[in-house]
């Protein structure tokens, strides 16, 4: 069962122009929200988060959107570099436990 | 600098062959964590401690043992590999257990069983 779902297992956009991933959970009990970059041979990094409180945070060119009616969440990435080329996964949490995360999308910027 | 450091990035073994995946951190995290990830399914929890002697399941925890003897060390341990075990493993650590405090991922360890 999986509850992190990322739809798309790839996006390509031109640099410049906006990148929007997309995530969604079945678990309603879900109550934080990260996403992760992840660059070939290495680990993932931490790249934003947002409490179930909000529905927005930014983070210069990162900004999350959440719609808890729908379950769903967004990464948007404006302007789109070639260095954001990467796999990204969302990740969630319920009441502090451990995070579940997604199958990951793999963005690729083209100059 | 702070990392996570997992060896060997690379292992070709054969099935049955014991092998151990070593995990070392110098955040003094409490926290550590193994995930492997496999085409189209993501990263999936092997096992997780969440401090010294303290470790439990995850959710695919079958043909793996850990042990959490020191705080910095969270090795992984596949006493008899079988080739549905070759994966990529990541392991990850953090200040805390807690699904709020941001985990620090190794630079993986690529595990191909023959």
């Amino acid at each position: 069962d999986q509850q992190v779902k990322q739809n798309s297992p790839s996006l390509s956009v031109q640099e410049g122009r906006i990148s929007i991933l997309n995530c969604d959970y079945t678990n309603s009990m879900f109550d934080y929200f990260l996403w992760y970059k992840k660059y070939p041979a290495e680990g993932p990094t931490f790249l934003i988060s947002i409490s179930s409180i909000k529905d927005k945070n930014e983070d210069g060119r990162f900004t999350v959107f959440l719609n808890k009616s729908a379950k769903h969440l967004s990464l948007h990435i404006v302007p789109s570099q070639p260095g954001d080329s990467a796999v990204y996964f969302c990740a969630a949490s319920a009441s502090f436990q451990k995070l579940v995360f997604g199958t990951g999308t793999r963005l690729l910027v083209s100059p | 600098e702070a990392q996570v450091t997992q060896n060997p990035r690379y292992l070709i073994t054969v099935t049955g062959k014991k092998l151990t995946v070593t995990c070392s951190q110098n955040m003094n995290h409490e926290y550590m964590s193994w995930y492997r990830q496999d085409p189209g399914l993501g990263l999936r929890q092997i096992y997780y401690s969440m401090n010294v002697e303290v470790t439990d399941k995850g959710d695919v925890p079958e043909g793996y043992k850990v042990s959490r003897k020191e705080k910095r060390n969270f090795p992984l341990i596949l006493e008899s590999p079988s080739p549905n075990q070759t994966s990529l493993y990541f392991c990850a650590s953090s200040f805390s257990s807690r699904g709020r405090s941001p985990l620090h991922f190794g630079n993986g360890t690529r595990l191909t069983v023959t």
